[in-house]
């Protein structure tokens, strides 16, 4: 069966560092992968869609990179700041990952 | 933009009651609207797909029967828990993908969420 995992439950780091975070998957060749950030008692917030044909997407603080000889994606935040701190998802169409909630230390 | 609402935010039932949520796209035409579930410190799990005028696509495991879902218009889509049981009290959340963007734009395939129904029967 199809899945989608993030090896890190949980992230902490100081502020000023950058976060990286992992996404996994298996069974399955998306044509591409989204990241999301979710707070405590809300839905998500789209945040980034990196395709197969792409290598690296960025945003602002934020880049993402997909290797499908890998089946890997990985997120980044640089220039961290406590205001990143959520949990943050990958999802390929419609699944999601379980999430690793980042935490950014002042 | 691309607002996404849900009714009731929270809601608390007795076993065996039925219980309806509303999701409502607000300022955007959604085709296609999506019902998930997410238990404590897990993920959101897929429930099922909506698409406006048609019957909804399960995903499996989920009961039809258990968990009714109407799309009667673009901007509306309900789900209704019947005969609710403890182990149904979860995080419903709905999303929505915006009718009409370009298949090749990143857009196209951007879910718009709504917060969520805190369910819990007792």
């Amino acid at each position: 069966s199809q899945k989608i995992e993030q090896n890190s439950e949980a992230l902490n780091i100081q502020e000023g560092k950058t976060a990286t975070l992992t996404c996994n998957y298996t069974n399955y060749s998306p044509a591409y992968l989204q990241w999301y950030r979710q707070d405590p008692g809300r839905g998500p917030v789209f945040l980034l869609l990196i395709r197969e044909n792409e290598k690296e997407k960025r945003k602002e603080r934020l880049k993402v990179t997909f290797d499908t000889t890998l089946k890997q994606s990985l997120f980044h935040i640089t220039a961290s700041q406590p205001a990143d701190s959520a949990t943050y998802l990958c999802a390929f169409p419609w699944r999601f990952g379980a999430g690793t909630r980042l935490t950014v230390k002042p | 933009g691309a607002v996404v609402s849900q009714h009731p935010s929270w809601v608390i039932c007795k076993s065996g009651t039925s219980v309806k949520i509303e999701c409502r796209s607000l300022d955007f035409q959604a085709t296609t609207m999506f019902w998930y579930r997410q238990f404590p410190k897990q993920s959101l799990m897929l429930m099922a797909t909506s698409n406006e005028g048609s019957k909804a696509t399960y995903e499996q495991g989920v009961e039809k029967d258990k968990f009714l879902i109407n799309h009667a218009s673009l901007t509306l889509s309900t789900l209704t828990v019947t005969s609710a049981h403890p182990e149904d009290s979860s995080f419903y959340i709905c999303s929505a993908r915006v009718s009409g963007r370009e298949p090749k734009k990143d857009s196209y395939n951007e879910q718009f969420f709504g917060p969520g129904t805190r369910l819990t029967v007792l």
